[in-house]
């Protein structure tokens, strides 16, 4: 079993939707998660960042972390064309492993 | 001003050559890494250093060799070249003292070899 699991797609909506990204995991002793976006040939840039559990929220973006289920969650809101890109989440736990673990990455297209 | 460069960012050569890219980091994180993307996007971790000292390394054939001169630098030196080894390779760095922060990653060097 992977140590992150996300559905890889592809997604796609339509402007203004509400798009919900999700990955599950299986280490207990992760504490904290993260949400990488991809553009196309591009590096991934951190879009949220949240430590245990609980919820963020950063303009049209809502990250929730469930470590009981052991579920997190990213919410777009409003979605729009500029938001199309492979959506990555990855987390860490706090030991010297010093290591981020990745999901598999959900492409999304948002159309216009 | 950018965070985490790589060079080069495309990298096309012939199978059992010997490559390096090279990676910088301005934001005086304490920890580098190395990952791999292979075609389906899924990143793995190849390497890990932190203040210059080696802290991960991941299953990877020995034809890897990381090199860090100092802690703002993280090499990755690649001998005889394989058609496997054709991906995009990315450097990140986070800065783990006092708690661990998010990764910051580079464009990455798309390798091809042929």
């Amino acid at each position: 079993q992977k140590e992150v699991e996300q559905d890889p797609g592809p997604l796609s909506v339509p402007e203004g939707a509400i798009v919900s990204l999700n990955c599950t995991y299986s280490n207990s002793a992760f504490q904290y998660f993260m949400w990488y976006r991809q553009y196309s040939r591009k590096g991934p840039e951190l879009l949220m960042y949240t430590y245990s559990s609980g919820n963020k929220e950063d303009g049209r973006f809502t990250a929730q972390v469930d470590k009981s289920s052991k579920y997190i969650s990213l919410f777009i809101r409003d979605s729009q064309p500029s938001d199309s890109a492979t959506y990555l989440c990855a987390m860490s736990r706090t030991n010297t492993g010093n290591q981020f673990y990745f999901g598999t990455g959900t492409s999304l297209t948002v159309i216009p | 001003d950018t965070a985490v460069s790589q060079t080069p960012k495309y990298l096309v050569t012939q199978m059992g050559n010997d490559k390096s890219i090279k990676c910088e980091q301005n934001l005086g994180h304490d920890t580098m890494y190395w990952y791999k993307q292979d075609s389906k996007k899924f990143l793995k971790i190849m390497f890990s250093y932190n203040n210059k000292e080696l802290i991960i390394n991941e299953t990877v054939p020995n034809r890897f060799s990381p090199k860090s001169p100092d802690k703002a630098h993280l090499n990755l030196h690649i001998n005889s070249l394989e058609l496997g080894d054709s991906a995009v390779y990315f450097c990140a760095s986070s800065q783990t003292t006092g708690g661990l922060s998010e990764a910051f990653f580079g464009q990455g060097t798309r390798l091809t070899v042929v």
